[in-house]
């Protein structure tokens, strides 16, 4: 079964920061990768997805993909208090069926 | 349009019960998983359907958690007997298909005794 890890565990940064979250995977095989964000008491919101490695940038999210290092990582440009939350990392396995790894607690202070 | 509906979003059992969790996708969507949220060990997949047909059924969860598909747009998940090892948040999520957005639920807070 795939298996998904984040890192760091948890990240403070002031506001305006840059902020780089990582996810590693175990097979090259996999589908499409998510990027969630994660409110305290709600259900995750999906951000950004990558299928080809490379790049894909949305807004201030950029998704960076390399399948051969089994690495995927999401940056966030000029981050805001908003952001504060846990993103998730979600990689497909070939039913399409989502294994996410433990999250990143992301604090922006004012 | 409406979103992922899960309810109850708090239930109280004692260890031993059987409760039963509701989900009702978004209109439309062919595919709906069910999750378990615990902070330890994070979101782990119970139950994906595509097309009210069982895609994946849990592994480990399978002795006691049923899910059920009754129809498009309504689906139960059976905890039967509950443990208190089983106090957790269970999100429901559903998209169209394949690699599509996958939209959660607000959870159900389960606490069991």
């Amino acid at each position: 079964q795939e298996k998904v890890q984040q890192s760091p565990e948890s990240l403070i940064v002031p506001e305006g920061a840059m902020v780089s979250l990582n996810c590693s995977f175990s097979d090259s095989a996999s589908q499409s990768i998510w990027w969630y964000q994660q409110h305290p008491g709600k259900g995750p919101k999906a951000l950004i997805s990558i299928f080809s490695n490379g790049n894909k940038k949305e807004g201030r999210l950029t998704v960076y993909l390399n399948r051969a290092s089994l690495h995927v990582s999401l940056h966030i440009k000029d981050s805001q208090p908003s952001d504060s939350a846990v993103y998730l990392c979600a990689v497909n396995d070939n039913n399409n069926a989502p294994r996410f790894g433990a999250g990143t607690k992301l604090s922006v202070k004012p | 349009d409406a979103g992922v509906t899960q309810t109850p979003r708090h239930e109280v059992a004692e260890k031993g019960q059987t409760i039963i969790l509701k989900c009702e996708p978004v209109s439309g969507h062919n595919d709906l998983f069910w999750y378990r949220q615990t902070k330890i060990q994070g979101l782990e997949l119970l139950s994906y359907f595509r097309s009210k047909s069982l895609m994946e059924d849990g592994g480990a969860f399978k002795d006691r958690f049923k899910a059920e598909m009754l129809n498009s747009s309504f689906s139960t998940l059976k905890i039967q007997p509950t443990e208190p090892k089983d106090s957790a948040v269970y999100l429901c999520a559903s998209s169209f298909a394949g690699q599509d957005t996958q939209y959660f639920g607000p959870g159900t807070r389960l606490l069991v005794l």
